[in-house]
């Protein structure tokens, strides 16, 4: 089935150091997003890679990077984690037009020790 | 900026019941997409249900249905015949059609948590 796997499914990380999580798609969709979901918010949209464009939103700290080094995969590198940034981290992937749903990985939790 | 509000932080219905979770939404557009996600305890966020604006008829699917009220920027969700497996996080969203050429994410209400009440 094709379908969107993020890898791991927990990780856990020392405050500062740097971890990466990775997200890769089967589904051949243009466009790859990362969402940072905290416990009881909506989940926020970090930024998006629409082909090899990539598209940050204003809001998302500069801790926050990312890579697609081809069209399956799309990893999300913390820089230096904070205990703030502990949250569940979504991947989701969409065909590139407005009436496209997202579809969505299991999502890493990403605990900061 | 689209804002979408989910007013009911939990639910609670009893099973073979139905129950009608709300969201309202805030824009300034005339054409987007709405949607709502569930999303069970520990598994992927899944798409229940898509609205498409400029469309008068609401959508269905199966025991999903929605009352979209443009006007009033209404977009509820009602579930027919509760069952257990509908237990979940629902989430409400946005997409706005106009902007990043069809690559906007989605803006998400803060999500109501169903209970079913076997």
């Amino acid at each position: 089935d094709a379908m969107v796997i993020q890898n791991p499914r927990y990780q856990v990380t020392q405050f500062g150091k740097p971890v990466t999580l990775s997200c890769s798609q089967t589904l051949n969709h243009n466009v790859m997003y990362w969402y940072q979901q905290k416990s009881s918010q909506a989940p926020k949209l970090l930024f998006h890679y629409y082909d090899k464009d990539f598209n940050n939103e204003a809001d998302t700290p500069d801790n926050f990077q990312s890579r697609r080094p081809n069209t399956s995969f799309c990893f999300l590198d913390i820089r230096s984690p904070g205990l703030g940034d502990a949250a569940m981290y979504l991947c989701a992937t969409s065909r590139g037009r407005s009436n496209s749903p997202l579809h969505f990985g299991n999502g890493t939790r990403l605990t900061v020790t | 900026a689209q804002t979408v509000t989910q007013s009911q932080p939990e639910m609670s219905v009893q099973e073979a019941e139905t129950v009608t979770l709300s969201c309202t939404y805030d824009t300034s557009e005339s054409d987007y997409y709405l949607f709502w996600y569930k999303q069970p305890p520990s598994r992927q966020m899944i798409l229940v249900i898509r609205q498409e604006a400029y469309k008068q008829q609401n959508a269905t699917e199966n025991r999903f249905s929605v009352n979209f009220q443009k006007a009033a920027k209404s977009f509820s969700l009602k579930i027919s015949d509760s069952q257990l497996g509908d237990a979940a996080m629902y989430f409400c969203a946005y997409r706005s059609v106009f902007g990043g050429g069809g690559a906007d994410g989605l803006t998400f209400g803060k999500g109501t948590h169903l209970i079913i009440q076997p």
